[in-house]
């Protein structure tokens, strides 16, 4: 069965910080792979996705990710976080069959 | 684009009440999801549909959650008879084809 996975239950940043969110999914065939965003209080919102192409996927605000297919790993990363980015990052999986699949989520705060 | 459409954004019904929560998809989306959201258990897919007909109902807890889609334009999810520990918030997400998911703003049901 499909899974996604993140290692990271809660980190805590302070600003300028850089951050690494990792996530990791089980699946055997074509996948699509997304982070989303969720800010307090509000609901998820796409980040960046990869479908193919160029690896490592360029989204909003700043965050990248890369999609290390021997790993079956798609990490997302941030050069210097701000105390805006504090809210919870989901990673997800969407196989051919429409069905996507998230992690548990990470909870970033990044302190002032 | 008026976006995902959830209504109510908060329910607040007794133990053994029947709860109905509606959501709109975005106008040619041709997937909607329902999902679960909980501090214990994450986010959890419930059901989705392809094309108004249901695809994978393994996320629907049991037997007192029931959902429907009548039309391209609308969705509904059921509770009957309702428990406290349905208590959560329910998200509702739509796409077009499989690919990225725009959520609605969901539902917080309090069940006491």
């Amino acid at each position: 069965a499909q899974s996604v996975s993140q290692h990271n239950h809660h980190v805590i940043l302070s600003e300028a910080a850089s951050l690494e969110l990792g996530c990791n999914y089980s699946y055997g065939g074509t996948v699509n792979l997304f982070w989303y965003v969720q800010y307090p209080g509000q609901h998820l919102q796409l980040l960046l996705k990869y479908f193919s192409g160029d690896p490592l996927v360029k989204g909003i605000k700043g965050f990248e990710a890369e999609f290390i297919k021997s790993k079956f790993s798609f990490n997302l990363r941030k050069p210097s976080v701000q105390w805006s980015d504090t809210a919870e990052y989901f990673c997800a999986a969407l196989t051919n069959a429409g069905k996507s699949t998230f992690g548990d989520g990470t909870t970033l705060t990044v302190k002032p | 684009d008026a976006g995902v459409i959830q209504s109510p954004r908060h329910e607040v019904t007794e133990m053994g009440q029947e709860v109905t929560l509606r959501c709109k998809p975005i106008s040619g989306h041709d997937y909607l999801f329902w999902y679960r959201q909980t501090m214990m258990r994450g986010l959890e897919l419930l059901i989705y549909f392809n094309n108004n007909v249901p695809i994978d109902d393994s996320g629907m807890p049991e037997d007192r959650f029931s959902a429907k889609m009548p039309n391209a334009s609308f969705s509904t999810l059921k509770i009957q008879p309702s428990e406290p520990r349905d208590s959560a918030v329910y998200f509702c997400a739509s796409s077009f084809n499989p690919g990225v998911l725009h959520f609605g703003n969901g539902t917080r049901l309090t069940v006491t």
